[in-house]
Order: structure tokens, then C-alpha cells, then sequence
């Protein structure tokens, strides 16, 4: 059974980048078809951030799309976020999850989850 | 504020039973993309509860169920126990290509 791990700076200088890794265990990357990262402010709803392709191909939502950069190193069985120009907006707890089914992502879910790491961005 | 819509806040005393709507639009859960949801307890990630609209994961009760009709789907649970006590959270996918969650709803077990 896959096994996900959030790691990175827990705080980060506002207008800096924010640089998450999600080390994959259990199995191996390319196992699975779409591997995600989902961010949960403190107090508040989860918020789904973008999805990589085993293959490399991504998808981001809309609003973080100029911000975004997804990327994935199968030799190391991670894949990495990046979040340019951070603001306190982005102070969350950041999951990485995997979208496990071989379904197209329309019909998808997200199973497993990471443990998530908070990252908090200072002014 | 969240593309799927869910209440803010159920409530039901133990025995009974709740049900949690999740309502989108025509570029998302109308569109026929699946509904899937969630459970998440303070300090947790989210534990998939239903995926698929109706399926349960092996290891979920069958006090679980889930429904979709149109632009909403429904979460129901019966024979509400202390520990379903938390927020949960709907996840589908949008035209945009991204997924989308609801914006949480909390149970609380009185």
C-alpha cells in the first residue's frame, strides 16, 4: 500500500517560494496515474492546488496557475510543489495525495493522503 | 468561498441520523463528474469515506451511504456514534480542469 510524505520548511519569507517534496514509499511512483497537493488553511476548508501526470503533464487551478509548479522525479520516487512569491495567504497545511485508480482524473479520488505539513509564511 | 456548496454545520444526537448535501453546477457535479467524500478529524489529513458517488472503501461502515442526482449529491449517515463526530468535506472535478471540494461541514454528535 502506498505511503505518502510531506517535507520542507515549515516557514517561509513572504514574496519567497515555498518548495514542498512528497516521498512516495510502498510502491512505486509510476504505480500510480496522478499524484496531487491540496493545502488546508488553518481553521479553514481544503483547498485542491493542482495535480501532476506520472508522465509530467500537470493541472492547476485556475487562480494559482501564474504561481504553480508541479514536477516529479520517478528515479526518486518524489514529486515537489512550488509556490513562487508566497504571501500570508498561503500560511496552510499542505497535502500531497494520489489519485490511486487507474479512472480518468474526471472520475477520480484522492486515497491515500500524506500526514500534511504546515507551512506559515512570514511577513 | 468554495465551488461546491455544503452546509456549515449538522447536528444529530446518537442513534439518528444526518444526511450532508454538497450542491455544484452544470461545469462540475452536473457536468457527471463523480462525487466523493470525506471525513476529517482535528490534526488529521481526510479519510476517504465514499468514492464514486456510492462506493464505500472496504473498512467503512455501512452506516455510510452516498447519492447524486443533478447538480448535488448527498451524504447520509445513520446510527450516529461519538466518533463520527468531525468535517467533511465533498471532492469533485470541474471543467477548468481542476478538482473541487465543498467548504466543510461539521458534525457534532450531542
Amino acid at each position: 500500500q502506498l505511503q505518502l510524505q510531506e517535507s520542507g520548511p515549515g516557514l517561509v519569507k513572504s514574496s519567497e517560494t515555498l518548495s514542498l517534496t512528497c516521498t512516495v514509499s510502498g510502491g512505486s511512483i509510476r504505480s500510480a496515474y496522478y499524484w496531487a497537493w491540496v493545502r488546508q488553511p488553518p481553521g479553514k476548508g481544503l483547498d485542491w492546488i493542482g495535480t501532476i501526470y506520472y508522465s509530467g503533464g500537470a493541472h492547476y487551478k485556475p487562480s494559482l496557475k501564474s504561481r504553480v509548479t508541479m514536477s516529479i522525479d520517478a528515479s526518486k520516487n518524489q514529486f515537489y510543489l512550488e509556490l513562487t512569491s508566497a504571501t500570508a495567504a498561503d500560511t496552510a497545511v499542505y497535502y500531497c495525495a494520489t489519485y490511486a485508480s487507474p479512472h480518468l482524473l474526471e472520475y477520480n479520488w484522492l486515497d491515500p493522503w500524506g500526514p500534511g505539513t504546515l507551512v506559515a509564511v512570514s511577513s | 468561498h468554495s465551488v461546491l456548496t455544503q452546509p456549515p454545520s449538522v447536528s444529530g444526537a446518537p442513534g439518528q441520523s444526518v444526511t450532508i448535501s454538497c450542491t455544484g453546477g452544470n461545469t462540475n457535479i452536473g457536468a457527471g463528474y463523480t462525487v466523493h467524500w470525506y471525513q476529517q478529524v482535528p490534526g488529521a489529513a481526510p479519510r476517504l469515506l465514499i468514492y464514486g458517488n456510492n462506493n464505500r472503501p472496504s473498512g467503512v461502515p455501512d452506516r455510510f451511504s452516498g447519492s447524486k442526482s443533478g447538480t448535488s449529491a448527498s451524504l447520509a449517515i445513520t446510527g450516529l456514534q461519538a466518533d463520527d463526530e468531525g468535517d467533511y468535506y465533498c471532492l469533485s472535478f470541474d471543467s477548468t480542469l481542476s478538482g473541487v471540494f465543498g467548504g466543510g461541514t461539521k458534525l457534532t454528535v450531542l
